[in-house]
């Protein structure tokens, strides 16, 4: 067990519909990452926040926005869905930033129908 | 760009049979380069981190070694419970961004 908590474990929704997934960061990390895995792309990166402040952007969609609240833990809003954003979604956390030594969670599967 | 491309992408292996993962990389700036392993349906794993040249990590039946454009994850007499999916992944000193590549599946064959 990491300490990383992710919700929903399992989501299924229809093309064009939103949806919130939740992250609950290792107790005393103040760094969160978004991750996605799909079959043929591998781990993507989505952005990283810090402290509630983001602090980098990768390959994120316009249509998908996060954020980190007081608490530190952070949600992943992902609309507009369209089948190709079927897959699983990781959060990590870790204590300082830029660092490798990331925890993940086991993710939250999507499927867009 | 960061570039990280992972050989073989899968890998069969007997039980006892010692074998390595290659993890070739590009990048501007290395911070770091990091193995993880990810079982299936769950998150990956840290396993080591590897800052320059030259060095090694061990652990257990696990070596990884770096040199300035590669780095192998040996796996010595391996067992059924290594059987995973192994990630490398590089972090630049320009960004706080992890590169993974797309991973090595490991099956070891009892």
């Amino acid at each position: 067990d990491s300490g990383v908590t992710q919700t929903p474990k399992h989501l299924i929704t229809a093309t064009g519909q939103r949806v919130t997934l939740r992250c609950s960061p290792r107790s005393g990390d103040l760094s969160v990452y978004w991750y996605q895995q799909s079959l043929d792309q591998g781990l993507q990166f989505l952005i990283q926040y810090y402290n509630g402040e983001e602090r980098a952007k990768g390959n994120i969609l316009e249509r998908f926005s996060a954020q980190q609240f007081p608490d530190l833990h952070s949600e992943l809003n992902l609309s507009s869905l369209e089948l190709g954003d079927s897959a699983l979604y990781f959060c990590a956390s870790s204590v300082p930033e830029g660092t490798g030594e990331l925890f993940f969670g086991e993710g939250s599967r999507l499927t867009v129908l | 760009e960061d570039q990280v491309t992972q050989s073989p992408e899968a890998l069969r292996l007997q039980e006892g049979e010692s074998s390595s993962l290659n993890c070739s990389y590009t990048v501007s700036g290395l911070r770091g380069l990091f193995w993880y392993r990810q079982d299936p349906g769950k998150g990956p794993e840290f396993l080591f981190t590897l800052y320059s040249a030259g060095e090694e990590k061990e652990k257990e039946r696990l070596k990884a070694t770096l040199t300035k454009k590669e780095s192998f994850l040996h796996i010595t007499a391996p067992k059924p419970e290594d059987s995973a999916t192994y990630l490398c992944a590089v972090l630049n000193f320009g960004n706080e961004k992890l590169t993974f590549g797309t991973g090595t599946r490991l099956t070891i064959i009892p």
